[in-house]
C-alpha cells in the first residue's frame, strides 16, 4: 500500500524567501515520488520526480526536492520565492506498474 | 507539443441529464487515468486503464458512472443520471505503465450540475 501526507494545506512566504513544502510518504516497495504544480483553472504539471539514483532532484522553475529514505520524506524547496510560484502543489507516490497516489495539496501564497 | 486533450472544457447541465466527457491521451501512452477534483475531497482517482483495459474503477460510483476506452485515442467518462454532487473538475491523465514515468494531465472538464 502507498500513501502521501502533505503537511500544511496552506503555506505563505514573502517574495524572495525560502519555500519549503513538506511531503511524507508510505510505501511497502521502493517508491517513485513526484511533485506537481497546479495553477488556477489548469491541469497538473510535473515539477520534478525521483525514481532512482541521486536523491537530490532538480526540477523546473528553480525547485528541487530531496528523497530521504530514513525519514520517508520528499520535501520541495526553492531558495527564493517569486510571485509566479503562487499555486497549488501536489506530492504523489507510485511504484513499478502502479497507479499514482496524490496528497491533499498545499496552497502556496507569495506575499509581495 | 504532445498533450492530453479533454473536451468539453466546461459543461453546465441539469440534474438527471447524461454527461459525457472525452479525453484524447498522448499518442503512445498506454495508461489513462480519470481523476475528480473538488475542494472537499481533493484529487480522487475514479478509474484507470492500461492498454485500454480497466484496471481499477473502485473509486467510481458504479450506479451512475461509467468509463470506457473505445480505442487507444479516446477515453470517455459518462455520468447518467447526473446529480448536483457530481459538480467538480474532472481530469484525464495519460502515461506509460512503468510507474516511474509521470502522468501527463489534461486541462480538465469543469462540470456544473444544477
Amino acid at each position: 500500500a502507498q500513501s502521501v501526507t502533505q503537511l500544511g494545506s496552506h503555506v505563505s512566504v514573502s517574495e524572495g524567501a525560502l519555500v519549503l513544502l513538506r511531503c511524507n510518504y508510505s510505501s511497502s516497495v521502493p517508491p517513485y515520488l513526484f511533485w506537481y504544480v497546479q495553477y488556477p483553472n489548469q491541469g497538473l504539471q510535473l515539477l520534478l520526480k525521483y525514481t532512482t539514483g541521486a536523491t537530490l532532484v532538480k526540477g523546473i522553475n528553480g525547485f528541487e526536492a530531496e528523497f530521504k529514505k530514513s525519514e520517508t520524506s520528499f520535501h520541495l524547496t526553492k531558495p527564493s520565492a517569486h510571485m509566479s510560484d503562487a499555486a497549488e502543489y501536489f506530492c504523489a507516490v507510485s511504484a513499478l506498474g502502479n497507479q499514482f497516489y496524490f496528497g491533499t495539496g498545499t496552497s502556496l501564497t507569495v506575499i509581495p | 507539443d504532445a498533450r492530453v486533450t479533454q473536451t468539453p472544457r466546461h459543461k453546465v447541465t441539469e440534474m438527471g441529464q447524461e454527461v459525457t466527457m472525452r479525453c484524447q491521451p498522448i499518442l503512445g501512452h498506454n495508461t489513462v487515468f480519470w481523476y475528480r477534483q473538488t475542494m472537499m475531497q481533493g484529487l480522487e482517482l475514479l478509474a484507470y486503464f492500461r492498454n485500454r483495459a480497466p484496471l481499477d474503477d473502485s473509486g467510481m460510483p458504479k450506479d451512475r458512472f461509467s468509463a470506457e476506452m473505445p480505442d487507444a485515442t479516446l477515453a470517455t467518462l459518462k455520468i447518467q443520471p447526473s446529480e448536483p454532487r457530481d459538480s467538480a473538475v474532472y481530469f484525464c491523465a495519460s502515461g506509460f505503465e512503468t510507474g516511474y514515468a509521470e502522468a501527463f494531465f489534461g486541462q480538465g472538464t469543469r462540470l456544473t450540475v444544477v
